[in-house]
């Protein structure tokens, strides 16, 4: 699977739109890229997939750039709650059993 | 909304013992998973299981380590002698292959606390 790169941490005000950054250079043509987060001490939570169209779905949107090699999650308007790590993970998608590698992800701090 | 649930929440053993942790992942999903996450480091892949098999499996992933499926809808994690490195939280996980093996649904995690 390919490396992702990810800022340590980042803040954001509440209500304000959050924008985290990727960077995946090494991604291949049939690798996704996942996102996921952590609250404190929780189990990590699935946010949204792509593999080279925009998505969006009731937690966020993804975009991804035309030559794949980042990706940018978007939280529309952040909330307290949404305080977390967030983890940006490129795997190829296949039928299934395969692992999750998780990095250290982005610590996104949302103040009042 | 459907949710992977785990017991128990928090799991205290001293060393040598065995402990199972147990978890109950989304009815109609197919893919089981374990993930580890020692306090203050990455979540770590453990093993994925479909089928009644074992269909991948971490370093960590050792002799000490067995997973089941019991029954039709509990999926469990026993390590038969624990050590004081196994305290760590535990997180079930559960993937349906209709939305993408990727797309993993994890538990609250049992944290395990090895004297």
């Amino acid at each position: 699977d390919a490396k992702t790169t990810q800022p340590t941490s980042m803040d954001c005000a509440e209500g304000r739109a959050a924008n985290l950054p990727c960077n995946h250079s090494t991604i291949s043509g049939n690798e996704y890229v996942y996102w996921y987060r952590q609250i404190h001490s929780q189990g990590p939570q699935y946010i949204i997939h792509g593999l080279k169209n925009n998505e969006t779905n009731e937690m966020a949107s993804l975009i991804i750039t035309e030559d794949r090699k980042s990706s940018t999650l978007i939280l529309p308007h952040a909330t307290l709650r949404d305080t977390a790590v967030y983890y940006c993970i490129v795997r190829v998608e296949v039928g299934g059993g395969n692992k999750l590698t998780f990095g250290t992800g982005t610590q996104l701090k949302v103040e009042l | 909304e459907p949710e992977v649930t785990q017991t128990p929440s928090h799991q205290v053993t001293q060393m040598g013992q065995e402990v199972i942790l147990r978890c109950v992942p989304i009815s109609n999903h197919l893919y089981f998973y374990w993930y580890r996450q020692i306090l203050g480091q990455k979540v770590e892949f453990l093993v994925s299981f479909y089928n009644n098999e074992i269909s991948e499996k971490s370093e960590i992933f050792d002799d000490q380590f067995s997973v089941e499926r019991p029954d039709g809808s509990n999926f469990t994690l026993k390590i038969r002698s624990t050590k004081l490195e196994d305290s760590a939280m535990y997180f079930c996980a559960s993937s349906d292959p209709g939305t993408g093996a990727g797309s993993q649904y994890f538990g609250p995690g049992t944290r395990l606390t090895v004297l």
